[in-house]
């Protein structure tokens, strides 16, 4: 079964410094995407960036990338020079990828808070 | 491009009633998918809908259903409404239901029940 980690409940971080969010998963599917959501405190979910299992390259967004370690199936967010509205709940999400039929569904991990400190 | 809308935003139901939330996609968007969102479960998904067909359904009893018009439009209903079925419910829609495609959420319906 399909699996995502996060165990970082919360996170600290000083304004314009990097931080690097968590994230394992679990699939026996070689084909899958994986990606990161902000939830801010008004509930919506907004789409910061997405790799796929057979990219070559880590995904990168603006200030948002993505170390993904596919051996060792862990795809951690970076976010550089933080700012005071980078404080939000972050969800780590995958899906299996199935490129003949339906996409399947997103299963999220559990979250982790950030707070920016100024 | 207009994003993802819901309604209503918020609601307050009684134990043993029914609900009918709405969620209307980006236009040219024809997947739909429901999730549910709880302190304690976290983000769960309900069912994806494309063309009109549910495509996916997730592990919630059959008090949970959906469906999805011509027009993409989405409703999810719950009947006999339970105290644990309080919840913030987020709709997403996407382009199309195979490969690699994001889904853009809407800002979710807050579902209180009493």
């Amino acid at each position: 079964a399909q699996k995502i980690t996060q165990t970082q409940p919360g996170m600290f971080v000083q304004e314009k410094e990097a931080v690097t969010l968590d994230c394992t998963y679990d699939t026996s599917d070689p084909s899958y995407g994986l990606f990161w959501y902000k939830q801010p405190s008004s509930g919506e979910m907004i789409f910061l960036i997405y790799q796929g299992s057979y990219d070559q390259q880590n995904a990168t967004e603006g200030r948002y990338s993505l170390n993904f370690q596919k051996a060792r199936k862990s795809a951690n967010l970076v976010i550089s020079a933080s700012q005071l509205g980078d404080s939000a709940m972050y969800f780590c999400a995958m899906r299996e990828e199935d490129y003949g039929g339906s996409q399947g569904n997103l299963i999220f991990g559990k979250g982790t808070k950030l707070s920016v400190k100024p | 491009k207009a994003g993802v809308t819901q309604t209503p935003r918020y609601l307050i139901k009684t134990r043993g009633q029914q609900v009918t939330l709405s969620c209307s996609p980006i236009s040219g968007h024809r997947s739909v998918s429901w999730y549910q969102q709880t302190p304690g479960q976290g983000l769960q998904f309900l069912f994806e809908y494309f063309s009109e067909t549910q495509r996916n359904k997730g592990n919630f009893p059959g008090r949970f259903s959906g469906r999805q018009f011509s027009n993409s439009r989405s409703e999810m209903n719950v009947s006999t409404l339970e105290l644990g079925d309080s919840a913030l419910y987020l709709c997403a829609s996407s382009p199309w239901t195979s490969g690699r495609s994001e889904q853009y959420f809407g800002p979710g319906t807050r579902l209180t029940v009493t």
